[in-house]
């Protein structure tokens, strides 16, 4: 039982680099996440989506852009890396219904950027 | 959204019982409390959430103050395992289910 899977678990980029972060699902979820986990701090919302096709801004999406092409799959890119997006990178997901069910997470994406 | 606010650390012993505070004060009628911990070097975990009532799942407990303006996650037994940060969320309605994380409550347990 995979649950949320993140592809690659480390990276390390040369700024102006570019690159996408893989998140994959197989619990049938509609809503799925990015985040990022600077050190010390909680996480923040990059960005999110409630389905297929869709997806909006958190609360600090830019230098980022997502897509969701299939529900399983949700793709967070760096078109130009910065070094001030290095960061650890959790993508979650969650089912549909009820503010009682909670977000499964991935065991993140540790990127660095020189 | 609503805040939470929660002590920066904490320590306990290993075997004996972890109260971990969370206070709410801004909550509304119909937001969940969820909480969630952050093992070291992992993604967030869910452990357990409540509405009004207490709950208990085999992870933890969660104590609800009558005015819902703070609540209590009981660890009964702490183990080494259960050191983490543990964070105290409000799940309201119209949010997309977004989940706001501050910084956490530091668990330490000793041997």
């Amino acid at each position: 039982n995979a649950g949320v899977t993140q592809t690659p678990k480390f990276r390390v980029l040369k700024t102006g680099q570019s690159m996408t972060l893989l998140c994959a699902q197989d619990m049938n979820h509609e809503y799925m996440y990015w985040y990022r986990q600077d050190p010390g701090m909680g996480l923040r919302l990059i960005h999110y989506s409630v389905g297929e096709g869709t997806t909006a801004k958190g609360e600090v999406p830019d230098g980022y852009n997502v897509s969701r092409l299939k529900k399983q799959n949700f793709l967070l890119g760096l078109e130009s890396a910065a070094p001030s997006q290095t960061s650890v990178y959790f993508c979650a997901s969650r089912t549909t219904i009820g503010l009682n069910q909670p977000q499964h997470f991935g065991d993140g994406t540790r990127l660095s950027i020189l | 959204d609503a805040k939470t606010t929660q002590p920066n650390s904490m320590e306990s012993n290993e075997e004996e019982p972890v109260h971990l505070p969370c206070n709410h004060s801004t909550i509304s009628g119909t937001d969940y409390i969820h909480w969630y911990r952050q093992l070291p070097s992992q993604g967030p975990e869910y452990v357990i959430h409540g509405l009004t009532s207490n709950v208990n799942n085999r992870m933890a407990s969660l104590a609800i103050a009558e005015d819902r303006k703070s609540s209590t996650l009981i660890l009964h037994r702490a183990t080494l395992r259960d050191a983490a940060v543990y964070y105290c969320i409000l799940m309201s309605g119209g949010s997309n289910y977004k989940l706001t994380f501050g910084k956490g409550t530091l668990l330490t347990v000793n041997p």
